[in-house]
């Protein structure tokens, strides 16, 4: 079984900082790793997937993240967001061992961006 | 594009009745999934199936069930709803045959039970 854990319920963030949302996990097996954006009153989306190769992963509207696997997390990155960013943003793990068909999510990160 | 769909966005029923939530994909995907929503937990996966008539018990199906007779459609059924089944339930789906595959996600349901 695995679990997922996102140390932030809520990232308050002005425009054109940069912001890191957190995001670590636990498994006895190996993962695939995924961050889904979901804005306001909609379903949710891709942003980006970790499958395999380089640990840098970047995804859309310039969002990237980094797989650490001895620190066990995949944080999320963007340089400068803007106020359209603001969404919340979940991570989510899938195991090898299925083919990745079935994810387990962590509680979600608010991003509220500010003018 | 891929288009999956709810049939509703918003649902009001009473504590014992029967709900039929329903989802319809366009893509010809073999999995789709039914996941509730709630503030601080995330999604939590209520049942998933990989093909018509198939179907796996996900980490919280206690309370619900779920038809696939088509494979464009995915139904859950709450047998006699309970105050603790409010809640957002969403809907997705995904290829079989591609590893750890983007699963594409309906806009949701807001189902509160009274």
């Amino acid at each position: 079984a695995q679990s997922v854990t996102q140390l932030d319920s809520q990232v308050p963030v002005f425009e054109e900082a940069p912001v890191e949302l957190r995001c670590n996990y636990s498994s006895s097996v190996s993962v695939y790793l995924f961050w889904y954006v979901q804005y306001p009153n909609q379903g949710l989306q891709l942003l980006l997937k970790y499958l395999s190769g380089s640990t840098l992963v970047k995804g859309i509207n310039g969002f990237e993240a980094e797989f650490n696997k001895s620190q066990t997390s995949f944080h999320l990155r963007k340089p400068s967001v803007h106020i359209s960013d603001t969404a919340e943003y979940f991570c989510a793990v899938s195991d090898r061992n299925n083919a990745g068909n079935m994810l387990t999510f962590g509680g979600g990160t608010r991003l509220m961006v500010k003018p | 594009d891929v288009k999956v769909t709810q049939s509703s966005r918003y649902l009001v029923k009473r504590t014992g009745e029967k709900v039929f939530l329903e989802c319809v994909q366009d893509m010809d995907h073999e999995n789709m999934f039914w996941y509730r929503q709630d503030p601080g937990l995330g999604l939590r996966l209520i049942y998933f199936s990989y093909d018509v008539k198939m179907k796996e018990k996900g980490d919280i199906p206690e309370g619900y069930s779920v038809s696939r007779e088509k494979k464009e459609r995915f139904s859950l059924i709450l047998e006699s709803a309970s105050t603790n089944q409010t809640s957002m339930y969403l809907c997705a789906s995904s290829f079989a045959g591609i590893v750890a595959d983007t699963q594409y996600f309906g806009p949701g349901t807001r189902l509160t039970v009274l």
